[in-house]
């Protein structure tokens, strides 16, 4: 079974602070994904890794930077955490299939849910 | 730009009851995944499909590609089917439907 594992369940920042959420899958899977949830507005992608080094930006990256130097992780940085962007992070991953086109299910990680006061 | 509709936003049945959700999106597709979100956050793939229909255990999948619509139908549902199910079309991204948040009352 694919496990997705995200470091933190919970997590409270300080406005203005740099946060790391990490992300580790151990199926060997090209594609990964970091996507933020927030009421009424669904699962909207941030960033996304097709392979070691390689990132794309999604539809809401401003504030967000992300870090792939090994296949099996994923790290999502906040550079300077602001209110805003108080929300549950989701880390997921598939096999690859080229671009954002899919060949395979995505597996989700259990999110971390994070606040920043 | 794909945009995804799920109806309906809320459900609530009797243990048992035959469930029905839906989702609608407005262009073509390469495929269409269907997710189970319970509460704590965790995300589990139900289905994956780009034609006719899935089934696994109690939940069937449907699509009809010409309709632009897919159904999940839970059979014989149970208080552990609550949760929110949501639907993701695929064409040359993934774009996610707000979700169907159901709850069964025992």
């Amino acid at each position: 079974d694919v496990k997705v594992t995200q470091s933190s369940r919970y997590l409270v920042k300080r406005t203005g602070e740099k946060v790391f959420l990490e992300c580790v899958q151990d199926m060997d899977h090209e594609n990964m994904f970091w996507y933020r949830q927030d009421p009424g507005l669904g699962l909207r992608l941030i960033y996304f890794s097709y392979d070691v080094k390689m990132k794309e930006k999604g539809d809401i990256p401003e504030g967000y930077s992300v870090s792939r130097e090994k296949k099996e992780r994923f790290s999502l940085i906040l550079e300077s955490a602001s209110t805003n962007q108080t929300s549950m992070y989701l880390c997921a991953s598939s096999l690859g299939g080229g671009g954002f086109v899919l060949s395979s299910p995505l597996h989700f990680g259990n999110g971390t849910r994070l606040t920043v006061t | 730009k794909n945009e995804v509709e799920q109806s309906p936003q809320n459900l609530t049945a009797q243990e048992g009851e035959f469930i029905t959700i839906n989702c609608s999106y407005s262009v073509g597709i390469s495929a269409l995944h269907w997710l189970q979100q319970h509460p704590g956050g965790g995300i589990v793939s139900l289905f994956m499909l780009s034609s006719g229909k899935k089934k696994h255990g109690r939940l069937i999948a449907t699509i009809n590609i010409q309709e632009k619509h897919s159904s999940l139908h839970i059979t014989a549902s149970h208080p552990r089917d609550s949760a929110v199910y949501i639907c993701a079309a695929e064409d040359d991204k993934i774009i996610f439907g707000k979700g169907t948040r159901l709850h069964i009352l025992p």
